[in-house]
């Protein structure tokens, strides 16, 4: 079963327009990772947040994690057309010998012009 | 650095037919990964390994097999390819393990299969 599960599934907004996208999952974690995806092309590490971190920015990138609702959004802002991509969350859940991640199903941003 | 590598780009197969994926990498990772991404469903972890040697099911094992004889090299084997293997497979390798606070994963390109 996935851990994360991204929403809104798919998301098209205007050059220039901010993107929210959020991620709940269902257990506790270690820590909480966005990933993009270009089409067929593979995934690329974004952010990396803790579990103890409540807030962190990379450029035009800001990711939030609550842990009390078990949940994160990722917010880029002044989107560019470079920005169509799919957007995954992925969690490191505290389950003892884990040493995998699991991966939600995806946000479809696309940025029209 | 080349990062992570796989080979074939795209393959497509008979049903019953076998094939090796090969995945590469030149950072040093311990860990590496398998995962296949279909429509609508998100990565499912296939196979993964912790070092040289060692291999661990995933969330879907079930008609893959792996071998870490080398550290840099992941191999994924179908012994007999079915349609529903039809997928995109992608390697990651990282650093750290889960658990640890920098186990950000690097993604190879993906392979495209279909089985007939």
């Amino acid at each position: 079963s996935q851990q994360g599960e991204e929403d809104p599934q798919a998301l098209s907004i205007q050059e220039g327009e901010n993107a929210t996208m959020n991620c709940s999952y269902k257990t506790s974690i270690n820590n909480l990772q966005w990933y993009r995806q270009n089409s067929g092309r593979g995934l690329v590490h974004l952010i990396l947040i803790r579990s103890n971190e409540r807030e962190k920015h990379s450029g035009r990138l800001r990711v939030t994690l609550d842990t009390s609702k078990k949940s994160s959004s990722l917010l880029i802002t002044a989107s560019r057309a470079a920005d169509t991509a799919s957007y995954f969350c992925a969690t490191d859940p505290i389950i003892q010998g884990a040493q995998k991640l699991v991966f939600g199903q995806g946000t479809r941003l696309t940025i029209n012009p | 650095n080349a990062g992570v590598t796989q080979t074939p780009k795209f393959r497509v197969l008979k049903t019953g037919q076998s094939m090796t994926l090969l995945c590469a990498q030149d950072m040093n990772h311990e860990y590496m990964y398998w995962y296949r991404q279909d429509p609508g469903m998100g990565l499912r972890l296939i196979h993964y390994s912790v070092g040289e040697g060692t291999t661990a099911k995933g969330e879907v094992p079930d008609g893959y097999n792996v071998s870490r004889l080398k550290k840099q090299n992941f191999l994924l084997g179908l012994e007999s390819a079915a349609p529903s293997q039809t997928s995109v497979y992608f390697c990651a390798s990282s650093y750290s393990p889960a658990g640890n606070s920098y186990n950000e994963q690097f993604f190879g390109p993906g392979t495209r299969l279909t089985v007939l």
